[in-house]
């Protein structure tokens, strides 16, 4: 199975703050990627596909980075509608695996 | 507009069985893989499983921890999928998604509590 280190697991942020979330795959996986959005009670949502495709949709503001088994989540001047748990997911084999997430706070 | 409705959680006691429905709309059902997902109280997302679409044989692949003992199916006449899960544990316990593809649309979930 392919491992996926996601780094931080919590962050704590202001407003306007640009915010990083890195994701190691134990082996190359190309850029079978995605990065995704978790609010509480709501439905995850795609931000990313293919390591640094936006979703139809989604704020330019939200960008990736990487491929191989390193890669990059960016989100340029933070938003409150932003504060979520984030994570990485790679689809380069079965099992699908995610990373641990990322749970941003605001300060 | 695309949706995707999970149905059919609740409690239910281990060692017994259940089935989910993911009833959807707005998309061409058959041309698309569906897949399974699962978040339990305070931890991560989790694969659960897949089917592939008409096209691909309708094949399907599953999380070790489910194999053998969930189900994966598919009606495109009604763009239904859906997951059967027998001989259910506590630690099945979790919200259950579905999506569109191998994860790019979801519902909004569904809780499924394995508790005596």
């Amino acid at each position: 199975d392919i491992q996926m280190t996601q780094s931080p697991s919590s962050l704590s942020t202001s407003v306007g703050d640009r915010v990083t979330i890195t994701c190691q795959a134990s082996q190359d996986i190309s850029s079978y990627l995605n990065w995704f959005q978790h609010k509480p009670g709501k439905a995850p949502k795609l931000l990313i596909y293919d390591a640094t495709s936006l979703e139809t949709g989604v704020p330019s503001r939200f960008s990736g980075s990487g491929s191989g088994t390193e890669f990059t989540f960016t989100i340029n001047s933070l938003q409150p509608e932003d504060i979520a748990t984030y994570y990485c997911q790679q689809y380069a084999n079965v099992p699908l695996t995610f990373g641990g997430g990322t749970k941003l706070e605001i300060k | 507009e695309v949706q995707l409705v999970e149905s059919g959680g609740g409690v239910v006691q281990p060692g017994r069985s259940l089935r989910l429905s993911c009833t959807t709309s707005g998309f061409t059902f058959g041309d698309f893989v569906m897949s399974w997902f699962r978040q339990a109280p305070g931890k991560g997302l989790e694969w659960v499983g897949f089917i592939r679409n008409k096209a691909k044989g309708e094949t399907t692949d599953y999380a070790a921890p489910v194999k053998g003992r969930f189900t994966i199916s598919r009606d495109d006449s009604k763009s239904i999928a859906y997951l059967e899960m027998n001989n259910l544990k506590t630690e099945d316990t979790a919200v259950y998604y579905c999506t569109r593809g191998y994860s790019s649309i979801w519902g909004q979930g569904i809780l499924v509590a394995v508790s005596s």
